[in-house]
Protein backbone atom coordinates (compact mmCIF):
# COMPACT_ATOMS: atom_id res chain seq x y z
CA UNK A 1 0.00 0.00 0.00
CA UNK A 2 1.49 3.52 -0.84
CA UNK A 3 -1.06 5.43 1.83
CA UNK A 4 -1.75 8.41 1.42
CA UNK A 5 0.12 10.09 -1.90
CA UNK A 6 0.63 13.94 -2.22
CA UNK A 7 1.36 15.70 -5.35
CA UNK A 8 3.13 17.99 -5.95
CA UNK A 9 5.64 18.03 -3.18
CA UNK A 10 7.00 21.86 -3.85
CA UNK A 11 4.63 24.64 -5.99
CA UNK A 12 5.34 28.34 -6.28
CA UNK A 13 2.96 30.37 -8.16
CA UNK A 14 1.82 33.96 -8.59
CA UNK A 15 -1.03 36.11 -6.44
CA UNK A 16 -4.32 35.15 -8.85
CA UNK A 17 -3.51 32.47 -10.41
CA UNK A 18 -5.26 28.76 -9.83
CA UNK A 19 -4.22 25.02 -9.00
CA UNK A 20 -4.78 21.69 -7.65
CA UNK A 21 -3.21 19.99 -5.02
CA UNK A 22 -3.94 16.34 -5.58
CA UNK A 23 -4.38 13.75 -3.14
CA UNK A 24 -5.28 9.90 -3.13
CA UNK A 25 -5.22 6.94 -0.67
CA UNK A 26 -5.02 3.39 -1.40
CA UNK A 27 -6.46 2.17 1.88
CA UNK A 28 -10.61 2.40 1.07
CA UNK A 29 -10.83 5.25 3.85
CA UNK A 30 -14.26 6.68 3.87
CA UNK A 31 -12.88 10.03 5.83
CA UNK A 32 -10.64 12.43 3.99
CA UNK A 33 -9.66 15.72 5.01
CA UNK A 34 -7.08 18.58 3.90
CA UNK A 35 -5.30 20.43 6.70
CA UNK A 36 -2.58 23.53 6.71
CA UNK A 37 0.15 23.99 9.00
CA UNK A 38 1.70 27.09 9.51
CA UNK A 39 4.63 28.46 12.34
CA UNK A 40 3.04 28.23 15.94
CA UNK A 41 -0.34 27.12 14.20
CA UNK A 42 -0.66 23.78 14.49
CA UNK A 43 -2.86 21.96 11.68
CA UNK A 44 -5.76 23.48 10.83
CA UNK A 45 -8.59 21.89 9.25
CA UNK A 46 -9.84 23.57 5.71
CA UNK A 47 -12.10 20.64 4.61
CA UNK A 48 -13.14 17.63 4.94
CA UNK A 49 -15.51 14.61 3.27
CA UNK A 50 -17.27 11.16 4.78
CA UNK A 51 -17.62 9.37 1.65
CA UNK A 52 -17.69 9.50 -2.01
CA UNK A 53 -20.23 12.67 -2.95
CA UNK A 54 -20.17 14.55 0.56
CA UNK A 55 -17.50 17.37 1.29
CA UNK A 56 -17.91 19.78 4.63
CA UNK A 57 -15.84 22.80 5.57
CA UNK A 58 -13.59 22.41 8.50
CA UNK A 59 -11.99 26.00 10.09
CA UNK A 60 -10.52 27.59 7.45
CA UNK A 61 -11.83 27.19 4.40
CA UNK A 62 -12.15 30.62 2.93
CA UNK A 63 -10.23 30.82 -0.80
CA UNK A 64 -10.25 26.56 -1.36
CA UNK A 65 -12.90 24.01 -2.70
CA UNK A 66 -12.76 20.13 -2.69
CA UNK A 67 -14.48 17.59 -4.21
CA UNK A 68 -14.67 13.88 -3.67
CA UNK A 69 -15.86 12.00 -6.62
CA UNK A 70 -14.01 8.55 -5.95
CA UNK A 71 -13.44 7.08 -2.53
CA UNK A 72 -9.78 7.22 -3.25
CA UNK A 73 -8.98 10.97 -4.26
CA UNK A 74 -9.57 14.23 -2.73
CA UNK A 75 -8.31 17.04 -4.61
CA UNK A 76 -8.35 20.62 -3.15
CA UNK A 77 -8.88 23.58 -5.46
CA UNK A 78 -7.17 27.32 -5.17
CA UNK A 79 -8.93 29.27 -7.38
CA UNK A 80 -7.04 32.60 -6.89
CA UNK A 81 -4.36 32.15 -5.14
CA UNK A 82 -3.16 34.98 -2.44
CA UNK A 83 -0.21 35.32 -0.22
CA UNK A 84 -1.69 34.68 2.86
CA UNK A 85 -2.67 30.58 1.20
CA UNK A 86 1.37 30.14 1.39
CA UNK A 87 1.37 27.23 3.71
CA UNK A 88 2.16 23.37 4.09
CA UNK A 89 -0.73 21.99 3.50
CA UNK A 90 -1.40 17.81 4.35
CA UNK A 91 -4.19 15.65 2.81
CA UNK A 92 -4.95 12.83 5.62
CA UNK A 93 -7.41 9.80 5.43
CA UNK A 94 -9.09 7.23 7.66
CA UNK A 95 -11.78 4.68 8.39
CA UNK A 96 -15.53 6.03 9.53
CA UNK A 97 -16.55 3.62 12.78
CA UNK A 98 -20.13 4.49 13.05
CA UNK A 99 -20.95 5.31 16.44
CA UNK A 100 -17.35 5.33 18.01
CA UNK A 101 -14.86 7.81 16.62
CA UNK A 102 -12.71 7.48 13.54
CA UNK A 103 -9.43 5.20 13.42
CA UNK A 104 -6.78 7.54 13.69
CA UNK A 105 -5.38 10.34 10.55
CA UNK A 106 -3.00 8.55 8.17
CA UNK A 107 -0.98 11.86 6.92
CA UNK A 108 0.43 12.24 3.35
CA UNK A 109 4.47 14.37 3.10
CA UNK A 110 2.71 17.29 2.52
CA UNK A 111 2.76 19.96 -0.57
CA UNK A 112 4.69 23.27 0.24
CA UNK A 113 2.92 25.97 -1.37
CA UNK A 114 4.72 29.88 -1.85
CA UNK A 115 2.46 32.42 -3.36
CA UNK A 116 4.38 35.14 -4.63
CA UNK B 1 -12.34 26.30 16.60
CA UNK B 2 -11.64 24.13 19.42
CA UNK B 3 -7.92 24.92 20.71
CA UNK B 4 -5.69 22.33 22.41
CA UNK B 5 -3.38 23.82 24.24
CA UNK B 6 -0.05 22.04 23.70
CA UNK B 7 3.22 22.51 26.15
CA UNK B 8 5.89 22.64 26.44
CA UNK B 9 6.17 24.55 22.93
CA UNK B 10 9.94 23.57 22.74
CA UNK B 11 12.17 21.44 24.50
CA UNK B 12 16.01 20.91 24.56
CA UNK B 13 17.27 18.24 26.41
CA UNK B 14 20.53 16.17 26.80
CA UNK B 15 20.68 12.72 25.57
CA UNK B 16 19.17 9.88 28.31
CA UNK B 17 17.41 12.22 29.55
CA UNK B 18 13.43 11.84 30.01
CA UNK B 19 10.88 14.41 28.23
CA UNK B 20 7.05 14.95 29.61
CA UNK B 21 5.05 17.17 27.78
CA UNK B 22 1.03 17.19 27.69
CA UNK B 23 -2.09 18.31 25.95
CA UNK B 24 -5.31 20.32 27.55
CA UNK B 25 -8.30 20.89 26.08
CA UNK B 26 -12.02 22.97 27.78
CA UNK B 27 -13.63 19.88 26.18
CA UNK B 28 -13.87 16.27 27.14
CA UNK B 29 -12.36 14.27 23.89
CA UNK B 30 -13.16 10.24 23.51
CA UNK B 31 -10.27 10.04 21.48
CA UNK B 32 -6.09 11.48 22.41
CA UNK B 33 -3.70 10.18 19.70
CA UNK B 34 0.08 11.46 19.63
CA UNK B 35 2.12 12.28 16.31
CA UNK B 36 5.29 13.35 15.71
CA UNK B 37 6.56 14.95 12.35
CA UNK B 38 9.94 14.50 11.24
CA UNK B 39 11.31 17.66 9.35
CA UNK B 40 9.49 17.59 5.10
CA UNK B 41 7.14 15.04 6.49
CA UNK B 42 3.89 14.26 7.30
CA UNK B 43 2.72 13.54 11.10
CA UNK B 44 3.08 10.02 12.32
CA UNK B 45 0.74 8.23 14.58
CA UNK B 46 2.89 7.37 18.02
CA UNK B 47 -0.19 6.58 20.24
CA UNK B 48 -3.77 6.10 20.57
CA UNK B 49 -5.80 6.01 23.32
CA UNK B 50 -9.53 5.20 23.74
CA UNK B 51 -10.52 5.18 27.15
CA UNK B 52 -10.05 7.42 30.08
CA UNK B 53 -7.10 6.58 32.21
CA UNK B 54 -5.48 4.50 29.65
CA UNK B 55 -2.12 4.29 30.37
CA UNK B 56 -0.24 3.07 26.58
CA UNK B 57 3.13 2.53 25.93
CA UNK B 58 5.03 2.24 22.24
CA UNK B 59 8.91 1.55 23.11
CA UNK B 60 9.71 4.33 25.01
CA UNK B 61 7.03 6.30 24.83
CA UNK B 62 3.97 5.82 27.23
CA UNK B 63 1.07 8.02 26.97
CA UNK B 64 -2.13 8.42 29.06
CA UNK B 65 -5.34 9.56 29.00
CA UNK B 66 -6.46 12.09 31.28
CA UNK B 67 -9.23 10.92 33.50
CA UNK B 68 -11.17 13.98 33.56
CA UNK B 69 -10.47 13.25 29.37
CA UNK B 70 -9.45 17.11 28.90
CA UNK B 71 -5.93 16.21 28.68
CA UNK B 72 -3.21 13.94 27.66
CA UNK B 73 0.27 13.39 28.60
CA UNK B 74 3.35 11.89 26.25
CA UNK B 75 6.80 10.54 28.48
CA UNK B 76 9.90 9.79 26.39
CA UNK B 77 12.43 8.18 28.47
CA UNK B 78 15.97 7.87 27.55
CA UNK B 79 15.67 10.08 25.10
CA UNK B 80 18.09 9.67 21.84
CA UNK B 81 18.96 11.73 18.52
CA UNK B 82 16.67 9.77 16.32
CA UNK B 83 13.91 11.40 18.80
CA UNK B 84 14.30 15.16 17.44
CA UNK B 85 11.19 16.39 15.60
CA UNK B 86 8.09 18.06 16.56
CA UNK B 87 4.85 16.32 18.42
CA UNK B 88 1.29 17.08 18.27
CA UNK B 89 -1.21 15.89 20.40
CA UNK B 90 -4.91 16.01 19.08
CA UNK B 91 -8.19 14.69 20.11
CA UNK B 92 -11.56 13.73 18.64
CA UNK B 93 -15.40 13.92 20.20
CA UNK B 94 -17.69 10.46 20.24
CA UNK B 95 -19.93 12.75 17.37
CA UNK B 96 -18.17 14.48 14.39
CA UNK B 97 -15.11 13.64 12.52
CA UNK B 98 -13.36 16.18 12.99
CA UNK B 99 -9.98 15.90 14.38
CA UNK B 100 -8.51 19.07 16.59
CA UNK B 101 -4.67 19.25 17.07
CA UNK B 102 -2.69 21.33 19.28
CA UNK B 103 -0.14 23.53 18.54
CA UNK B 104 3.08 21.42 18.71
CA UNK B 105 6.37 20.34 20.94
CA UNK B 106 9.59 20.75 18.87
CA UNK B 107 12.05 18.18 20.94
CA UNK B 108 15.83 18.93 20.33
CA UNK B 109 17.60 16.69 21.54
CA UNK B 110 21.48 17.22 22.34
CA UNK B 111 24.39 14.55 21.99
Amino acid sequence: NAGVTQTPKFQVLKTGQSMTLQCAQDMNHEYMSWYRQDPGMGLRLIHYSVGAGITDQGEVPNGYNVSRSTTEDFPLRLLSAAPSQTSVYFCASSYRRTGSPNSPLHFGNGTRLTVT
Amino acid sequence: GQQLNQSPQSMFIQEGEDVSMNCTSSSIFNTWLWYKQDPGEGPVLLIALYKAGELTSNGRLTAQFGITRKDSFLNISASIPSDVGIYFCAGQRNTGNQFYFGTGTSLTVIP
